[in-house]
């Protein structure tokens, strides 16, 4: 398996640009998660799907991050206008919900690092 | 609500020294705890989890946790450490949510 695959792995922009961060979860996984990790702030969720649809996304910071998942192999992190302070790296995560319920392991995607100048 | 305590946010310790990282969770539901690794320039990966059953959790690179209810700890433990063990650990937990709230992380670095 390719494990999760995130793209791109390094985005370099200038504030006020659009930023779209993309998210292919392991095949057969119906959640996925979107995770931000900086020093000051640690790692935090941001927003989780299950089966395409948003559960949560009370961890979004502001109205200028969307995301969606239009298929079940298929997400993406959308930054509009993008600003300094969301210079970070922002991690995709996907798991595979069990019939008992029980909390399924996640599995970490490499992560894309994005400054924003 | 749940949060998760890491300790030690620096760990330094000598190649083949044991090692403890300590874990410390609030929880008002049952819990799940995970340990997650993150290697410089990474992605984390799963070292180990605790669902249920034996409070004695093996995991990979001979990591071992023990989950403590009465103490609310998950502490996590290698015998002898090797210099490839340096990196980021994370503690996790999730309740019934299914969401997992990390810890701060402790930078474990194994000195030759």
């Amino acid at each position: 398996d390719a494990g999760v695959i995130q793209s791109p792995r390094h985005e370099v922009t200038e504030m006020g640009q659009e930023v779209t961060l993309r998210c292919k979860p392991i095949s057969g996984h119906n959640s996925l998660f979107w995770y931000r990790q900086t020093m000051m702030r640690g790692l935090e969720l941001l927003i989780y799907f299950n089966n395409n649809v948003p559960i949560d996304d009370s961890g979004m910071p502001e109205d200028r991050f969307s995301a969606k998942m239009p298929n079940a192999s298929f997400s993406t992190l959308k930054i509009q206008p993008s600003e300094p302070r969301d210079s970070a790296v922002y991690f995709c995560a996907s798991s595979a919900r069990t019939s008992g319920g029980t909390t399924d392991t996640q599995y970490f995607g490499p992560g894309t690092r994005l400054t924003v100048l | 609500a749940q949060s998760v305590t890491q300790l030690d946010s620096q760990v330094p310790v000598f190649e083949e020294a044991p090692v403890e990282l300590r874990c410390n969770y609030s929880s008002s539901v049952s819990v799940y705890l995970f340990w997650y690794v993150q290697y410089p320039n990474q992605g984390l990966q799963l070292l180990l989890k605790y669902l249920s059953g034996s409070t004695l959790v093996k995991g990979i690179n001979g990591f071992e946790a023990e989950f403590n209810k009465s103490q609310t700890s998950f502490h996590l433990r290698k015998p002898s450490v090797h210099i490839s063990d340096t990196a980021e650990y994370f503690c996790a937990v999730s309740g019934s949510a299914r969401q997992l709230t990390f810890g701060s992380g402790t930078q474990l670095t194994v000195l030759p």
